[in-house]
């Protein structure tokens, strides 16, 4: 059973950089068979997609995210991360971690982590 | 505003039938696979529907997906009091600005 646990720190300052990083169990980030994604959901609010990694590196970021977004991915540790520069109040979210799935025309997200609070505030 | 419209709310009583609506484009629903989230309160979102109309194992066949055109719908029968949560729809949108969108979700209640 795949698992996927978020860490980092539960509180940030404006204008500095989120991280977070996802930790994958049950499954090999370098099985080549899945992109691994970044999710947040606003207090109250809907899901927003942030970005996804393949294990080789590449990505693609939500283009509104994309200026502020850096994902990558460590296969030896099974981790990838998040980094969310210059954030403001607008980032408090929680941030989830998911498995992404990409095939001919379909795009879903099979499995998620429990997800994070990160709330920024001086 | 969503890329994806969903009906904010939605309600039945017990062992009734309810439906949500996910509205989109030529774009997104038009062009690509639709898949549906059900988020329980206070944890995270849990897949529901792939591929328009599959289940992931262990999904029991209460819960159907459909797509017709720029349109999905999911489908709960047998509504149960464990079925009241948040529903998403999520699709790749591949207009100028490509990416993952999701519907702003419907809270369904069981009456």
């Amino acid at each position: 059973q795949v698992q996927l646990q978020e860490s980092g720190p539960g509180l940030v300052k404006p204008s500095q950089t989120l991280s977070l990083t996802c930790t994958v169990s049950g499954g090999s980030i370098s099985s080549g068979a899945y992109y691994w994604s970044w999710i947040r959901q606003h207090p109250g609010k809907g899901l927003e997609w942030i970005g996804y990694i393949y294990y080789s590196g590449s990505t693609y970021y939500n283009p509104s995210l994309k200026s502020r977004v850096t994902i990558s991915v460590d296969t030896s540790k099974n981790q990838f991360s998040l980094k969310l520069s210059s954030v403001t109040a607008a980032d408090t979210a929680v941030y989830y971690c998911a498995r992404m799935v990409i095939n001919l025309g379909s795009w879903y997200f099979d499995y998620w982590g429990q997800g994070t609070l990160v709330t920024v505030s001086s | 505003q969503s890329v994806l419209t969903q009906p904010p709310s939605v309600s039945a009583a017990p062992g009734q039938k309810v439906t949500i609506s996910c509205s989109g484009s030529s774009s997104n629903i038009g062009n690509n696979y639709v898949s549906w989230y059900q988020q329980l309160p206070g944890t995270a979102p849990k897949l529901l529907i792939y591929e328009n109309n599959k289940r992931p194992s262990g999904i029991p066949d209460r819960f159907s997906g459909s797509k017709s055109g720029t349109s999905a719908t999911l489908g709960i029968t047998g509504l149960q009091t464990g079925d009241e949560a948040d529903y998403y729809c999520g699709t790749w949108d591949s207009s100028l600005s490509a990416g993952q969108v999701f519907g702003g979700g419907t809270k369904m209640t069981v009456l």
